[in-house]
């Protein structure tokens, strides 16, 4: 049962413009969410977090948007840029202090000089 | 470099020979986690140890998985008698004593890929 789900396999978007990944979760007791960064041969980078209190959260070029009557969250980046080629995973904790993290399956992510 | 270390970077065994993975954390962080990951999944929780303390195991960890994390310090993973489905990459991740700060990131190493033949 996949608890944290990103549709995409894949997306491609021209250098510069908005790129927006998507990331559903079906767990009602998710409380907060972070999105991480992998390059290949490398592990796991975090890149920005919400908590399930806030609708946004916004770092530099890096935002996060949450929909909790959806169980949605999405992730802008813009201006994307050639650096930012790589797998984005969406993660999970369920309940206060949990500390396993739930994975999605990852949307490839290309910028397109 | 003051990240999460994990040795050996890359292994290949032969179906049936245990194998054991070493994890280093970042210094001052006395959570540490296992994670496997699949081809074209996400990485999904292993195991979880506070200081010396393994207090959560997955449903995954077979009876072939144990984890020790022996001083609190380093961890290591061993898989006996390995079998295919066992090829994965092995992640390890930290994170730093529980404070103001409750829900906060992981930190993950480069991973171990296990390739049985």
């Amino acid at each position: 049962d996949q608890q944290v789900k990103q549709n995409s396999p894949s997306l491609s978007v021209q250098e510069g413009r908005i790129s927006i990944l998507n990331c559903d979760y079906t767990n009602s007791m998710f409380d907060y969410f972070l999105w991480y960064k992998k390059y290949p041969a490398e592990g796991p980078t975090f890149l920005i977090s919400i908590s399930s209190i806030k609708d946004k959260n916004e770092d530099g070029r890096f935002t996060v948007f949450l929909n909790k009557s959806a169980k949605h969250l999405s992730l802008h980046i813009v201006p994307s840029q050639p650096g930012d080629s790589a797998v984005y995973f969406c993660a999970a904790y369920p309940n206060f202090g949990n500390e396993k993290l739930t994975f999605g399956t990852g949307t490839r992510l290309t910028i397109i000089p | 470099d003051t990240g999460v270390s994990q040795n050996p970077r890359h292994k290949i065994t032969k179906r049936g020979q245990n194998v054991t993975f070493r994890c280093d954390p970042i210094s001052e962080h006395n959570r540490l986690y296992w994670y496997r990951q699949t081809l074209g999944q996400g990485p999904e929780f292993l195991t979880y140890f506070q200081n010396e303390a393994q207090l959560e195991k997955s449903r995954l960890l077979s009876d072939r998985f144990s984890a020790e994390r022996p001083k609190g310090s380093f961890s290591t993973l061993e898989i006996q008698r390995t079998e295919q489905g066992d090829s994965a990459m092995y992640l390890c991740a930290s994170r730093p004593r529980q404070g103001e700060k409750v829900l906060d990131e992981q930190y993950f190493g480069p991973g171990t890929r296990l390739t049985v033949t």
